[in-house]
C-alpha cells in the first residue's frame, strides 16, 4: 500500500510569516511530485509540481524535494490570509503501466492577520 | 475553456436508488478519472480511465461502475447506493504527454439517506 503522510494540522502563522507544509511518502520509486490546494467546499488546485532533489521556485511558493528522505515540502512566504486553505500533497506511482496519484489526507493551513 | 466539468453538484438520494455522476473535459486529455473525499479520509481514487476504451479498479471501487463514453467524457454509476457511499465526489483528467499533471472538476455533493 503506497502512502503519502502529511500532518492534519491546523498549522497557525500571521500573516508575512513562513508557512511550511510537510509530506512524506512510502513508494521510493515515485518520480513526480504536486501540491494542491483546497479551500473548503472547493476542489482541488495544483499549485506546484516537482520532479528533481533540491529547490523549485514559483512566486511566493517554494517546493522542496529530497528523494532520498523521501521527503516533500511547500513553503510559502508572506502568508497572506487568502493563504487559508487546505494543502494536499500527492505522489505519482506506476500502476500496471499506467500513472495515478496518492493524496496525503492534507494539512490546514491558517494564517491570521 | 471550461476545463473539467461535472454534473449534478448536489444530490440527495434514498437508500437504494440509482444515479449517474457525468464529468466532461475540453482539454483534450486521454486519462480521466475519479475520487470521493471524505473527512478525515482525503482523496481516495474510485476508477480510472489511462484512455479511451479502457477502465481499471482504483483504492475503493466496490458499488460503483464507470463508462468511458468517449474521449471527453466518463461517467460514474452508483447502481444501488448506501448511505456510506454520501461524500464528495470529483472527476479530474491528465494528459499523457507533460507532466502528469491532474486537473480537477467542481465537485458533486452527494447524501445518501
Amino acid at each position: 500500500q503506497k502512502e503519502v503522510e502529511q500532518n492534519s494540522g491546523p498549522l497557525s502563522v500571521p500573516e508575512g510569516a513562513i508557512a511550511s507544509l510537510n509530506c512524506t511518502y512510502s513508494d521510493r520509486g515515485s518520480q513526480s511530485f504536486f501540491w494542491y490546494r483546497q479551500y473548503s467546499g472547493k476542489s482541488p488546485e495544483l499549485i506546484m509540481s516537482i520532479y528533481s532533489n533540491g529547490d523549485k521556485e514559483d512566486g511566493r511558493f517554494t517546493a522542496q524535494l529530497n528523494k532520498a528522505s523521501q521527503y516533500v515540502s511547500l513553503l510559502i512566504r508572506d502568508s497572506q490570509p487568502s493563504d487559508s486553505a487546505t494543502y494536499l500533497c500527492a505522489v505519482l506511482s506506476m500502476n500496471s503501466g499506467y500513472s495515478t496519484l496518492t493524496f496525503g489526507k492534507g494539512t490546514m493551513l491558517l494564517v491570521s492577520p | 475553456n471550461a476545463g473539467v466539468t461535472q454534473t449534478p453538484k448536489f444530490q440527495v438520494l434514498k437508500t437504494g436508488q440509482s444515479m449517474t455522476l457525468q464529468c466532461a473535459q475540453d482539454m483534450n486529455h486521454n486519462s480521466m478519472y475519479w475520487y470521493r473525499q471524505d473527512p478525515g479520509m482525503g482523496l481516495r481514487l474510485i476508477y480510472y480511465s489511462a484512455s479511451e476504451g479502457t477502465t481499471d479498479k482504483g483504492e475503493v471501487p466496490n458499488g460503483y461502475n464507470v463508462s468511458r463514453l468517449n474521449k471527453r467524457e466518463f461517467s460514474l454509476r452508483l447502481e444501488s447506493a448506501a448511505p456510506s457511499q454520501t461524500s464528495v465526489y470529483f472527476c479530474a483528467s491528465s494528459s499523457w504527454t507533460g507532466n502528469n499533471e491532474q486537473f480537477f472538476g467542481p465537485g458533486t455533493r452527494l447524501t445518501v439517506l
